[in-house]
């Protein structure tokens, strides 16, 4: 049972565009859902993460936006740049869980020249 | 320097042979985790151990054994190698205080590619 879904599998914008990546979860219980960013050869490396007491949490140009009725939230990556080209993942977690994340499915993301 | 480092980053071996991963991490973390990249790119915990009492236990053939000597340290030992092991390991580190929100944050190395022949 995949708990949390994640599209596109892969993306491919032109520098300076805005990139979105998607993820859907089932299980009401998690409480804290970070995104990771996996270059090649490398591993994956938190970027951003959210809790969902609120709607929106923006880093430079990573912004989160999350809606729990929905149970969905987003990546968007304003600006893109050619070396933000890596491996998306969304993740969630029940904090009390030990932090056993639950991954999605990745997104290989391209920003081209 | 290495936050979490694992040995070897690359290993090829038969089928039905053992093998072992080492992952060791400086950064005074209390829980270790491996996880399994399969060629599709998707992330799948296998065992989590916190100060060396094991905390999470995947679904994952007994085949698998996860051993920590100290909290610093956690190896992946594999037995009777199969096709299907071929992925990429990674080791994590979590630091303590766990329901803090910076806690949650997972570290992870670089990845230990091993491929059955």
């Amino acid at each position: 049972q995949q708990q949390v879904k994640q599209s596109p599998q892969s993306l491919i914008v032109q520098k300076g565009g805005i990139s979105i990546i998607n993820c859907a979860y089932e299980n009401t219980a998690f409480d804290y859902f970070p995104w990771y960013q996996q270059f090649p050869g490398k591993g994956p490396a938190l970027l951003i993460a959210i809790r969902p007491d609120v709607s929106e949490k923006k880093e430079g140009r990573f912004t989160i936006s999350f809606n729990k009725s929905a149970k969905q939230f987003s990546l968007h990556i304003m600006d893109s740049q050619p070396g933000d080209s890596a491996t998306y993942f969304c993740a969630a977690s029940i904090e009390t869980s030990g932090s056993r994340l639950t991954f999605g499915e990745g997104t290989q993301l391209t920003v081209n020249p | 320097d290495t936050a979490v480092s694992q040995t070897p980053k690359y290993l090829v071996t038969q089928m039905g042979n053992d093998k072992s991963i080492k992952c060791e991490q400086n950064l005074g973390h209390d829980t270790m985790y491996w996880y399994k990249q399969d060629s599709k790119k998707f992330l799948k915990i296998m065992f989590s151990y916190n100060n060396k009492e094991l905390i999470i236990n995947e679904t994952v053939p007994n085949r698998f054994s996860p051993k920590s000597p100290d909290k610093a340290h956690l190896n992946l030992h594999i037995n009777s190698l199969e096709l299907g092991d071929s992925a990429v390991y990674f080791c994590a580190s979590r630091p303590p205080g766990q329901g803090a929100f910076g806690a949650n944050v997972l570290t992870f190395g670089a990845g230990s590619r091993l491929t059955v022949l």
